[in-house]
């Protein structure tokens, strides 16, 4: 099957400072990529969706200036969380979709806690 | 609006059946999914349906009326590996990317 990857798995940092997560689709080509956040006991929240050589198109409510998407070719995809206060704390996943009505894929996610 | 329901959570007890249901208000159909996810870990992917009817993939099976906007995955021969959060999801048709809607998760315990 498919595989996605993400870096780092963990992170830990310091209120204020920026985190760079990256998902890369490792044997097949991205067209589309998903940024979810997982909070302890909940489901999955769709942050943003991300086509190569485009701008994201950000859900309701996520800000477009904190959380920078990048999907700058067709296996990978950035998520930056700029100025991470401890409410960013979360569990970020990211999916990969090769375009059409089929599956998304998912990586194993980022266990982000900002200290 | 987008609405997605399941059972917050079920227990059940090892090598017994389990169905857990999903209702969904969106407003876009254009597929449901199942998903397993244990505890840190990323969703996997358990089954899809877009056509009524039952889906049966081994010891799980998925069913989807579309005309009551309900689907319920059940597993058979529970084993205690089965513990875990099953994620209910619908595809939005509303544009080309085909993002996915979650519900909220249910979790379940399976006991000796």
């Amino acid at each position: 099957g498919a595989v996605v990857s993400q870096h780092p798995s963990r992170v830990i940092c310091k209120s204020g400072t920026s985190v760079k997560i990256e998902c890369r689709s490792l044997d097949f080509q991205a067209t589309t990529m998903f940024w979810y956040r997982q909070f302890p006991k909940q489901s999955l929240m769709l942050m943003a969706t991300s086509n190569e050589g485009s701008k994201a198109t950000y859900e309701q409510g996520v800000e477009k200036d904190k959380f920078l998407i990048n999907h700058a070719s067709l296996t990978l995809s950035t998520l930056t969380v700029t100025s991470a206060h401890p409410e960013d704390s979360s569990f970020y996943i990211c999916s990969a979709s090769a375009g059409g009505p089929e599956t998304q894929y998912f990586g194993p996610g980022t266990r982000l806690l900002v200290l | 609006g987008q609405n997605i329901d399941q059972p917050t959570e079920m227990t059940a007890t090892e090598g017994a059946i389990v169905q857990i249901n999903c209702t969904y208000q969106t407003s876009g159909f254009n597929g449901l999914f199942w998903y397993q996810q244990h505890a840190g870990e990323a969703p996997t992917f358990l089954s899809y349906n877009v056509l009524d009817g039952l889906e049966e993939k081994g010891r799980f099976s998925s069913f989807l009326s579309r005309s009551k906007g309900y689907s319920y995955l059940l597993l058979k021969e529970l084993q205690m590996k089965d513990s875990a959060s099953y994620l209910c999801a619908v595809r939005d048709s509303g544009d080309s990317s085909y993002k996915l809607i979650f519900g909220s998760g249910t979790r379940l315990l399976v006991r000796p």
